[in-house]
């Protein structure tokens, strides 16, 4: 059974940092391209980074260049997101997401990010 | 950047209807879009890919068709539990977005 299990998710003041993890297991973790997803509370989806098999391409949206770096243990089967100078509209559920060449076909249950003073 | 517009944003139904869904992209991204529906407290679920593939496991009463920046998702009869959030999602290139989505919801 596939499953992904995402931690860190905390919260924080503006201008500060947090490092999401997500554990893999159930799929070859090494062969499969990863995503890092965000839902705002009450809002829609949007894209934040990812990242290709082995770590050697990364991508992120616009809004986080910079700030969030997006990488991958696949000896642990670990994907991580290091997040700073964080603001208060990166707050949102974070979800660690498998890419499956077409879509998006397995998704973790979401880490919470609040950054609030 | 591509950019998703979704229509209706609500659309109100009750089970035993055929819902249909639009998504609509700002440039051609030929038959590269999926779906997904969310259900409340839950993560999305990958429904359709390339336009017109249902994923694994999901019934054939959801279907998808269109190519190039018009495209519909049907569900030929609601059931309970198909009353949802629809996204529609495109990987033409990056950076991959999604449509706003739509809620169907029970009348």
């Amino acid at each position: 059974e596939v499953q992904l299990v995402e931690s860190g998710g905390d919260l924080v003041q503006p201008g500060g940092s947090l490092r999401l993890s997500c554990a893999a297991s159930g799929f070859t973790f090494s062969s499969s391209a990863m995503h890092w997803v965000r839902q705002a509370p009450g809002k829609g989806l949007e894209f934040v980074s990812a990242i290709n098999s082995n770590g050697g391409s990364t991508y992120y949206i616009d809004s986080v260049k910079g700030r969030f770096t997006i990488s991958r243990d696949n000896s642990k089967n670990t994907l991580f997101l290091q997040m700073g100078s964080l603001r208060t509209e990166d707050m949102a559920v974070y979800y660690c997401v498998r890419w499956n060449s077409y879509g998006l076909d397995y998704w973790g249950q979401g880490t919470l990010v609040t950054v609030s003073s | 950047e591509i950019v998703l517009t979704q229509s209706p944003a609500t659309l109100s139904l009750p089970p035993g209807e055929r819902a249909a869904l639009s998504c609509r992209a700002s440039q051609s991204v030929g038959t590269y879009l999926a779906w997904y529906q969310q259900r409340p407290g839950q993560a999305p679920r990958l429904l359709i890919y390339d336009a017109s593939n249902r994923a694994t496991g999901i019934p054939a009463r959801f279907s998808g068709s269109g190519s190039g920046t018009d495209f519909t998702l049907s569900i030929s009869s609601l059931e309970p539990e198909d009353f949802a959030v629809y996204y529609c999602q495109h990987r033409n290139n990056w950076p991959f977005s999604f449509g706003p989505g739509t809620k169907v919801d029970f009348k």
